[in-house]
């Protein structure tokens, strides 16, 4: 399967801090989507970005497929940011089909301090 | 109302004991996923569906079977719990190709002692 490794593993900042975390994958991908793991266990769908960049307040993200990585960006950071974020890439079969399951990476962990 | 429902939320039980896990939704998808979160890793895919008829195993399938009873809802059982099945498991649906966004569930945390 599509090894996704994320960096860094793990990110301590102070209120108001901007940050980019890293993902990169080893192979064609058909679909990439970030989530946010809230200290609650619950999974937060941020962005579905297999190309291009996106913004959404003050998240944001870029994928260049070409090279196989993505960016997720945090400014202003604020404490509710902290919990685990992951990127998941689903990878193309045979002939560009899709695989329709995602690999995941093993996240980059967030602790914002007030 | 949430579009992916799991129940229940919470589980503990006993090493043998037989377990089912339960997830609806009503998202109207064809597509349907299981996965398995271990504390410190990402989340690995258990089982898989594409439609009523079809099951597919994942890459950590052993120990687990599933059914599909409707479109709507798909199931995971342990025939017999062992703790290294101890884990925070999440149902999963997607949009149709080409898009194939996944949509997760809150998870179910299972604990087997």
């Amino acid at each position: 399967g599509i090894q996704v490794e994320q960096s860094p593993p793990d990110l301590i900042l102070q209120e108001g801090a901007n940050s980019t975390l890293r993902c990169n994958f080893s192979d064609s991908v058909n679909n990439l989507q970030w989530f946010h793991q809230n200290p609650w266990g619950q999974l937060i769908n941020l962005f579905y970005i297999p190309s291009g960049t996106k913004q959404n307040g003050r998240l944001s993200a870029t994928t260049v497929a070409t090279e196989r990585y993505s960016l997720l960006y945090i400014s202003s950071s604020q404490t509710t940011d902290s919990g685990v974020y992951f990127c998941a890439v689903e990878g193309l079969g045979d002939r560009g089909s899709t695989l329709g399951r995602l690999y995941f990476g093993r996240g980059t962990q967030l602790t914002v301090w007030p | 109302d949430a579009d992916v429902t799991q129940t229940p939320r919470n589980r503990i039980t006993k090493t043998g004991k037989r377990i089912m896990l339960e997830c609806s939704q009503t998202k109207g998808h064809d597509r349907m996923y299981w996965y398995r979160q271990d504390p410190g890793l990402g989340l690995r895919l258990i089982y898989y569906s594409f439609d009523v008829k079809d099951i597919n195993k994942g890459e950590i399938s052993d120990g687990y079977s599933v059914s599909r009873q409707a479109q709507a809802k798909f199931s995971l059982s342990l025939e017999s719990a062992i703790p290294n099945q101890t884990a925070l498991y999440f149902c999963a649906t997607s949009d149709p190709p080409p898009s194939d966004e996944q949509y997760f569930g809150p998870g179910t945390r299972l604990t087997v002692t």
